[in-house]
């Protein structure tokens, strides 16, 4: 079975523009969780959908919004970008309670300049 | 909220020793699972090993195992024979049982295996 992927591998916009990042979860997994790691810092939750519904958020400002779809795919916005929203975007998966944490994708990482 | 501090930012140790990487947390919650994450140069996050905070056995995958010490808030990594893979930044995490599934992680230790 395929992993976690995500889409863009790489990125770089201006500073006062719009990203949109990627994430397919593991087939049959309906829980999508985002993180932002900042270099040299440990990964910080941004948001979780579960069945298409928003689960959880982080302290993250209004500038960031998420979806996920029916086929349980997912989307990070990130509006008016700022220098300090460069950083690897991870996604994770999951089925149950029992594999949470155990599916990350290899990250989009976002340069903005 | 809850807290994880790694106080070790960076190790060496050469191939083939064991070594000890530290980590606590804060919580009230009685009920969460502990984890330890490996993210080498290629930035993918792996999982290395999981507790589960109401299992009094600590955690063991092949080379790697867990000291949880629950009362003391203490979950620390040991990796024994270490391989020149083993080279990677190490996190430290916390995840409570029930609500949403954030994940907390600490800052994390870069552990450098040397040959």
């Amino acid at each position: 079975d395929a992993g976690v992927t995500q889409s863009p591998t790489h990125l770089i916009k201006t500073r006062g523009q719009q990203v949109t990042l990627r994430c397919s979860p593991i087939s049959g997994h309906k829980s999508v969780s985002w993180y932002q790691q900042v270099l040299g810092q440990g990964p910080q939750f941004i948001f979780q959908y579960y069945e298409k519904e928003e689960r959880g958020r982080g302290n993250f400002p209004d500038r960031f919004s998420a979806r996920q779809f029916p086929n349980y795919s997912s989307e990070l916005n990130v509006n008016a970008l700022l220098l300090g929203d460069s950083a690897l975007y991870l996604c994770a998966s999951s089925l149950a309670k029992w594999d949470i944490g155990q599916y990350f994708g290899p990250g989009t990482r976002l340069t903005v300049t | 909220a809850q807290t994880v501090t790694q106080s070790q930012p960076e190790m060496s140790v050469q191939e083939a020793e064991t070594v000890t990487l530290s980590c606590t947390y804060d919580t009230s919650e009685s009920n969460y699972y502990l984890f330890w994450y490996k993210q080498p140069p290629s930035r993918q996050m792996i999982l290395v090993i999981r507790q589960e905070a109401y299992k009094q056995q600590n955690a063991t995958e092949n080379r790697f195992s867990v000291n949880f010490q629950k009362a003391a808030k203490s979950f620390s990594l040991k990796i024994s024979d270490s391989q020149l893979g083993d080279t990677a930044m190490y996190f430290c995490a916390f995840m409570k049982q029930g609500g949403d599934d954030k994940i907390i992680f600490g800052k994390g230790t870069r552990l450098h295996i040397l040959p």
